[in-house]
């Protein structure tokens, strides 16, 4: 089955204590992205991959880093995670942004940090 | 700043009733558009994508697109309160970044 999956779905954890949120994608997708969504804000993008390698700043990337070393792999991390970062994460992927490619979503990461 | 606007809601209509989603969008560059749906707590899901100018059916949707206005909508026929979600538009353009409305929470009335 063609999808988009993150781990874990719900994390708590301390100011401060590093951690990773893992995406995989199983479509040969060349552009993958991370999205924070909060009420009232709608999506913001993190940061984007147009591939293997390439990576940039989305709307708000500070606070977080990306890698993509592998064309199916986007781990999301945050070295220093601060409550501010409260949110609820998706991970994307499309074939590339061009003419007729949608964004796939993956389930979604709950986080909180305390 | 290039944007996709989307008036919040809620919109309210009765259970079969047609459901009318209106996204207004400022990049003239703009080439693709996409209709998600969002369960509250859930991930977008893909309900429509849309090219060119007119519109585009898909089984009680009906995406339309006015690249002259600037306009993209959705129609939603014989409404359903499994309709009941918020519902993003989306557009790419040449830049490398899908942007998002806020979305528009739509809720039908059984």
């Amino acid at each position: 089955e063609a999808q988009v999956t993150q781990n874990p779905r719900y994390l708590i954890t301390v100011t401060g204590k590093k951690l990773t949120v893992t995406c995989s994608q199983n479509m040969n997708h060349e552009y993958m992205s991370w999205y924070r969504q909060d009420p009232g804000l709608g999506l913001r993008q993190i940061y984007y991959s147009m591939n293997v390698e390439v990576t940039d700043k989305g709307d708000v990337p500070e606070g977080y880093k990306v890698s993509r070393k592998e064309k199916r792999n986007f781990p999301l991390i945050l070295e220093s995670p601060s409550p501010n970062q409260t949110s609820l994460y998706f991970c994307a992927s499309s074939f590339r942004v061009s003419y007729n490619s949608p964004l796939h979503f993956g389930n979604g990461t709950r986080l909180t940090v305390t | 700043q290039k944007e996709v606007e989307q008036n919040s809601g809620p919109l309210s209509v009765p259970e079969g009733a047609i459901a009318s989603l209106n996204c207004t969008y400022s990049d003239r560059g703009s080439q693709s558009f996409f209709w998600y749906r969002q369960y509250s707590g859930k991930s977008p899901e893909l309900i429509m994508s849309i090219y060119s100018n007119g519109d585009k059916e898909d089984g009680r949707f009906t995406a339309q697109l006015n690249k002259a206005s600037q306009y993209v909508s959705l129609l939603i026929r014989d409404s359903q309160p499994s309709d009941s979600a918020t519902y993003l538009c989306a557009s790419t353009s040449g830049t490398y970044k899908y942007i998002f409305g806020t979305g528009t929470r739509l809720k039908v009335l059984a």
